[in-house]
């Protein structure tokens, strides 16, 4: 559990603003991604990447960025474009993803709209 | 891809009593399956999980049932406790789905009172 660090815990967005949730891992996984919860609807995929430098467009991915620059980090933005940001984050990570690897989760980060 | 669908979305039992939590899948050639389990304020973590090849998984007071031909499987919690209280997520994994990407259920609220 302690091998994947979100931050920040919570997160407030104004109008119009861009705002980065961070994710780090220590536990040397390949694979990395990112869900949205919200009540009711399970977790959705927004991105996933496999490899540095390299990602794929989850199921959610408008209103979203993401980057691998490097193989421990993997930073989501939350672009203005997403008109309804409001709900809980989760960042997760895996040692690969073609293959029955479970899923390691971070604590998540709740994201409001002021 | 790949479309999991998930029942009850919530389920009450009394402490010792048994719950099951259903769910069916879309792609037939979906070969893994795993449970995850979150508990309040707290990220999900896998309790669970069963392959293609098997029947039926047993841990202690939880087990899963497959049924391939069907496209169901199945949680199974025996004897109940207050600590059981959480949301509990199936998924799919597809063997033919794009880097075996998981699909999530949309939960379950399992509330065990004493």
């Amino acid at each position: 559990d302690g091998g994947i660090t979100q931050s920040p815990k919570y997160l407030f967005r104004k109008e119009g603003q861009n705002v980065t949730l961070s994710c780090e891992q220590n536990l040397n996984h390949d694979a990395m991604y990112w869900y949205r919860q919200d009540p009711g609807q399970g977790l959705r995929l927004i991105y996933y990447s496999q490899i540095v430098n390299d990602f794929q467009k989850g199921d959610i991915a408008e209103g979203y960025s993401v980057s691998r620059e490097k193989k421990e980090s993997f930073p989501l933005t939350v672009t203005s474009a997403q008109k309804n940001p409001t709900a809980f984050y989760l960042c997760a990570s895996s040692r690969k993803t073609a293959t029955n690897e479970k899923l390691f989760f971070g604590s998540g980060t709740q994201l409001s709209v002021l | 891809g790949e479309n999991v669908e998930q029942h009850p979305s919530t389920l009450s039992v009394q402490e010792g009593d048994s719950a099951v939590i259903k769910c069916t899948y879309s792609d037939s050639a979906s070969n893994y399956f795993p449970w995850y389990k979150q508990e309040l304020g707290k990220r999900p973590q896998l309790i669970i999980d069963i392959r293609s090849n098997v029947g039926e998984k047993k841990d202690q007071r939880i087990a899963v049932t497959l049924n391939k031909t069907a496209k169901h499987f199945s949680l199974h919690i025996t004897e109940t406790q207050p600590e059981d209280s959480a949301v509990y997520f199936c998924a799919a994994r597809g063997r033919g789905s794009t880097l075996g990407r998981l699909y999530f259920g949309r939960g379950t609220q399992l509330t065990v009172w004493p």
